[in-house]
């Protein structure tokens, strides 16, 4: 059971947008900066999304965040095959003093 | 280019220790935090803890019991020790670097399997 909740999968055909949704509460995204990873098949996770809504450098602005209270987003667009992935959301936790996880998302390309 | 490399044993015994290093080059460990992340096969991830070089650190309540992570800046490493393990500790192992916005930099990963 993960402290923060996402959709176990999403998917969309080429070009089209994506989002993916995290909700938390008030000790992790509703006070904390959320951070986003993608995690290739058999790869680490990346860094995508920063302090919310920023791009780390070398990462393709078709990948955007946002946050609103205790839930935030990662939209995808102009979907791609390479995008194919595990997604998570990631926050720092006030009350666990550590960070938190989502139970990730796999985005299939159809 | 900051690059971590994690390294130990793939296969633990239950109730024994498991101990990794990671070795971090391209960066200092004398600033940012430390971080050890695990993944059970086809599952999230899991933060274990993070240190710093003040001898700070934080666990998962989790697993704080049975966690030691410690710093050693003469090899620019940091090592994480997991007492009494089950079958429940199998997993890719991944340390990476904190960097307060976000952890920005992560090893490859090592598989730790617990088994007699």
């Amino acid at each position: 059971q993960s402290v923060l909740t996402q959709p176990p999968s999403v998917s969309g055909a080429p070009r089209q947008r994506v989002t993916i949704s995290c909700s938390g509460s008030s000790s992790n995204i509703g006070k904390n900066a959320v951070n986003w990873y993608q995690q290739l098949p058999g790869k680490a996770p990346k860094l995508l999304i920063k302090y919310d809504d920023l791009l780390p450098s070398g990462v393709s602005d078709r990948f955007s965040g946002s946050k609103s209270g205790t839930s935030a987003s990662l939209a995808i667009s102009g979907l791609q095959s390479e995008d194919e992935a595990d997604y998570y959301c990631a926050a720092w936790d006030a009350s666990l003093d550590g960070w938190v996880f989502g139970g990730g998302t796999k985005l299939t390309v159809l | 280019q900051v690059q971590l490399q994690e390294s130990g044993p793939g296969l633990v015994k239950p109730a024994e220790t498991l101990s990794l290093t990671c070795t971090v080059s391209g960066a200092s460990i004398s600033h940012y935090y430390w971080t050890w992340i695990r993944q059970p096969a086809g599952k999230g991830l899991e933060w274990i803890g993070r240190l710093y070089t003040s001898g700070e650190t934080n666990s998962n309540p989790s697993l704080k019991s049975r966690v030691t992570m410690s710093l050693d800046t003469s090899k620019n490493q940091f090592s994480l020790r997991l007492r009494s393990v089950t079958a429940a500790d199998t997993a890719v192992y991944y340390c990476a670097r904190d960097g307060m916005s976000g952890l920005d930099y992560w090893g490859q990963g090592t598989l730790v399997t617990v088994s007699s």
